[in-house]
């Protein structure tokens, strides 16, 4: 167990619908990343915060947004969903940046 | 633009022997390599990591070679044990040149057997 907490495992939608994925870091970690991995893909990253703070920002779509809240968990929001958005969300969290991050057990997205 | 390759796919070891995971980086930037390993319907896990003024890290039985002339770092398992059986990713960041992400190959699927 990481520390690190995802909701919801699974998630089913359809196309065109918005989804909220949420993500608890682990205790006293400042720093959240979100990354997408598709089907035998790599991990892409997509965004990651700093307390509270966008720091980096990967091939995330315009679709999508996210943000870190002053408890430090952090919200991943797709909207318009399209059937290529079918993947796995996972997130990440460090002490400060690029140090060591430790994943959650990932959030399954399909889009039917 | 594939900045971290693990250009093998997959990897079949008998259990003891020794397992080399292999991955090339392109971009000069990187400063800092992580390994990470993957069960099925689980997280990445960190395994290892080496600083570009190191050449080796050692942790049990994993150690990271890192080759900067060549922009090529490898994991070594040894033994290898059927529980390795994971996928393997190899990421990238820049620490201290202002890269501030984590990039990952694609990942080797290591099967050790019995």
């Amino acid at each position: 167990d990481s520390g690190v907490t995802q909701t919801p495992k699974h998630l089913i939608t359809a196309t065109g619908q918005r989804v909220t994925l949420r993500c608890s870091p682990r205790s006293g970690d400042l720093s959240v990343y979100w990354y997408q991995q598709s089907l035998d893909q790599g991990l892409q990253f997509l965004i990651q915060y700093y307390n509270g703070e966008e720091r980096a920002k990967g091939n995330i779509l315009e679709r999508f947004s996210a943000q870190q809240f002053p408890d430090l968990h952090s919200e991943l929001n797709l909207s318009s969903l399209e059937l290529g958005d079918s993947a796995l969300y996972f997130c990440a969290s460090s002490v400060r940046g690029l140090d060591e991050q430790y994943f959650g057990p990932g959030t399954r997205l399909t889009v039917t | 633009d594939q900045q971290v390759k693990q250009n093998s796919p997959s990897l079949s070891v008998q259990e003891g022997r020794i397992s080399i995971l292999n991955c090339d980086y392109t971009n000069s930037m990187f400063d800092y390599f992580l390994w990470y390993k993957k069960y099925p319907a689980e997280g990445p896990t960190f395994l290892i990591s080496i600083s570009s003024i190191k050449d080796k890290n050692e942790d049990g039985r994993f150690t990271v070679f890192l080759n900067k002339s060549a922009k090529h770092l490898s994991l070594h398992i040894v033994p290898s044990q059927p529980g390795d059986s994971a996928v393997y990713f190899c990421a990238a960041s820049g620490r201290n040149t202002g890269f501030q992400k984590l990039v990952f190959g694609t990942g080797t699927r290591l099967l050790v057997s019995p």
